[in-house]
């Protein structure tokens, strides 16, 4: 059981807009930044966006992280094939004292 | 160009030992905060141990008491110490950089190390 709470699957159609939602407590991401890492299949996952909203240098702008209380949101719009992979949402949590990460959420491209 | 590079995974029985090794270059494991990070199979992603680089160290409560995380700066490496191995320890060991941002910002990752904890 994650502390984070994140659907198990999406899917989306090339070039359609999806968004993966991550679901938290006061203790993690009301009160901390939000990270979403890409993990396509047998890789090591991928920093996509850190401090809730930003990317890091190579990352398309189609990808898109927010905000808001106690959850966070992945959108990926012009969605492509290649996107298709596992995503995950993590954060600080103050109580725990440690980095906590979300179940996942296995993107399908129809 | 940032590298970090696992080894020492492998089988080992329920109750032993075993030590992984993360040797980086194009970064510095001394002045950087690094962990690791598992996955079992086919699950997803679990932070397992911070060490900061003044050398305090913060692990998960699934593994504290059984694991340490440590590093040798003169080989620019981060160790795992892992003792008392249980079945649900088999997983995929990531170390990770923290980057310069949020906490669990983990911008650098190795390419992982199996651990199969079975008898």
């Amino acid at each position: 059981q994650s502390v984070l709470t994140q659907p198990p699957s999406a899917s989306g159609t090339p070039g359609q807009r999806v968004t993966i939602s991550c679901s938290g407590s006061s203790s993690n991401i009301g009160s901390n930044s939000v990270n979403w890492y890409q993990q396509l299949p047998g890789t090591a996952p991928k920093l996509l966006t850190h401090s809730n909203n930003q990317r890091p240098s190579g990352v398309p702008d189609r990808f898109s992280g927010s905000k808001s209380g106690n959850s966070a949101s992945l959108a990926i719009s012009g969605l492509q094939s290649e996107d298709e992979a596992d995503y995950y949402c993590a954060a600080w949590d103050d109580s725990l004292n440690g980095v906590v990460f979300g179940g996942g959420t296995k993107l399908t491209v129809l | 160009e940032v590298q970090l590079v696992e080894t020492g995974g492998g089988l080992i029985q329920p109750g032993g030992s075993l030590r992984l090794s993360c040797a980086a270059s194009g970064l510095t494991v001394s002045s950087s905060y690094m962990s690791w990070v598992r996955q079992a199979p086919g699950k997803g992603l679990e932070w397992v141990s911070f060490i900061y680089s003044g050398g305090s160290t913060i692990h998960a409560d699934s593994v504290k008491g059984r694991f340490t995380i440590s590093r040798d700066n003169s080989k620019n490496t981060l160790y795992l110490q892992m003792n008392s191995l249980r079945a649900e320890d088999t997983a995929i060991y990531y170390c990770a950089r923290q980057g310069d941002s949020a906490w669990g910002a983990f911008d650098y990752w190795g390419q992982g190390a199996l651990v199969t904890v079975s008898s």
